[in-house]
């Protein structure tokens, strides 16, 4: 069974204070790996895809990288508009659907 | 550019009502699906679509019905309207269902179901 699994499910961090966020997968065969980031009241926005194990996507302070077995989103000196609830999707090989962890909440202290 | 358009934003009902949440794009995408989100559950799918007439059950289908007559409009029916079926309805689109590109969500329609 296609899972995901995101950790923590929810980090407070200071202006500044780097960390990172897993999304850990289990699918049979990986067709993409999709990072969104969601604000209060709104839908989830696109940030990356991953395709293939070692690749990486970097836009801004974000960067995602990808294993067989779980991708990170590394946040580097955060700030407090990066807050937000940061979500993972899988697509598998074998079929058309997304499945999607529950999201980390990040909340970046001034 | 409109992308994914969701209305009504808000809608409160009472048990038993019928009402349809409507969801157009304009990114000429053929793969549609609606989810509904719920605290610590995540995004579940209902319904998808990988194209005009053609559409499929997702992870929690019961209760809602959805067509497709037009590549731009997936609109999602709530038959009788049950008090479990409270909470924030997104409606996403892509390219093709083996494309491996993103989907495309709508801002979501908040239901209440008293």
């Amino acid at each position: 069974e296609d899972q995901v699994t995101q950790s923590p499910e929810a980090l407070r961090l200071q202006e500044g204070e780097s960390s990172s966020l897993n999304c850990s997968y289990t699918v049979s065969g990986l067709r993409g790996l999709f990072w969104y980031r969601q604000d209060p009241g709104k839908g989830p926005e696109f940030l990356f895809t991953l395709y293939s194990a070692g690749e990486e996507k970097e836009k801004e302070r974000l960067k995602a990288t990808l294993t067989k077995k779980e991708s990170f989103l590394h946040i580097t000196a955060p700030k407090p508009e990066d807050s937000a609830t940061y979500l993972c999707a899988v697509q598998a090989v074998t079929g058309n659907q997304f499945y999607f962890g529950t999201g980390t909440s990040l909340t970046v202290i001034p | 550019n409109a992308g994914v358009t969701q209305t009504p934003k808000f809608q409160v009902l009472k048990t038993g009502q019928s009402m349809t949440l409507q969801c157009a794009q304009d990114m000429n995408h053929e793969y549609m699906s609606w989810y509904r989100q719920d605290p610590g559950m995540g995004l579940r799918l209902i319904h998808y679509s990988v194209g005009a007439g053609i559409t499929d059950q997702g992870e929690v289908p019961n209760g809602y019905n959805v067509s497709r007559s037009t590549t731009e409009d997936f609109p999602l029916r709530l038959l009788s309207a049950a008090p479990s079926q409270t909470s924030v309805y997104f409606c996403a689109s892509s390219y093709g269902p083996y494309s491996n590109q993103p989907q495309h969500f709508g801002d979501g329609t908040r239901l209440s179901i008293l």
